[in-house]
């Protein structure tokens, strides 16, 4: 597609829940990442996604947070039992890694609110 | 571990006067710089990158940075704000083959 895309664009659930979020990078982009925006806290980098290597999951913050990318392309970032601590925008973001093209094009996000 | 300070959470100016929003980064090795803006409700966008070459590198809608490696900055200039300025700036830093680190932003306001 044009951009990166994330869905859904909100998701509102309750506490304890589990939660998925998608998102579809840019065609032919190797690397995806997804970030947490929460208000005053920045950007925070939470996983990596690059070609076939093994992700760097350095940023999870707790082992209730996980991801995925099938196929190389769609990736789906879950979120288990769904604390308060965890409404924020999420953000994916795909990149090129070669030539002028270098750069991140970021998904609209998902702002997630966990009542 | 790279790792970016942008110093200022809000930055205030006059509508026609000079922008300037800082970022210091820490980095081992030669690193690549952006600027993200991020308008209220609206998602990231790009307004210049360094990668390698001259180190004042311009941007979309008049902004301008200058990588200064001896000062680890990469600051980022407008000569004179417009109204449409005001929003969320970010840095970030990052190597290649790595994810893209940020600052915790510069919210940036303009007054007529």
């Amino acid at each position: 597609g044009a951009g990166v895309s994330q869905s859904p664009s909100n998701k509102v659930t309750e506490k304890g829940k589990d939660v998925e979020l998608r998102c579809d990078p840019i065609s032919g982009h190797t690397a995806l990442y997804w970030y947490r925006q929460s208000l005053g806290q920045g950007l925070e980098f939470l996983i990596y996604f690059q070609g076939n290597s093994a992700p760097d999951k350095s940023g999870l913050p707790s082992d209730r947070f996980s991801a995925e990318r099938t196929g190389g392309s769609v990736s789906t970032l879950t979120i288990q039992r769904t604390q308060q601590e965890d409404s924020a925008v999420y953000l994916c973001a795909s990149s090129l890694w070669s030539g002028e093209d270098y750069g991140y094009t970021f998904g609209s996000g998902t702002r997630l609110t966990v009542v | 571990a790279q790792s970016v300070t942008q110093l200022g959470s809000h930055v205030s100016v006059s509508e026609g006067a000079l922008v300037l929003l800082r970022c210091n980064y820490s980095s081992s090795v030669p690193p690549y710089l952006f600027w993200y803006v991020q308008y209220p409700n609206q998602g990231l966008q790009l307004l210049l990158k360094y990668t390698t070459g001259a180190t004042l590198v311009k941007g979309i809608n008049g902004f301008e940075a200058e990588f200064k490696k001896s000062e680890t900055s990469f600051h980022l200039t407008k000569p004179s704000a417009h109204m449409s300025d005001a929003a969320e700036y970010f840095c970030a830093v990052n190597q290649a083959g790595t994810a893209l680190i940020f600052g915790k932003g510069t919210t940036l306001s303009v007054s007529s």
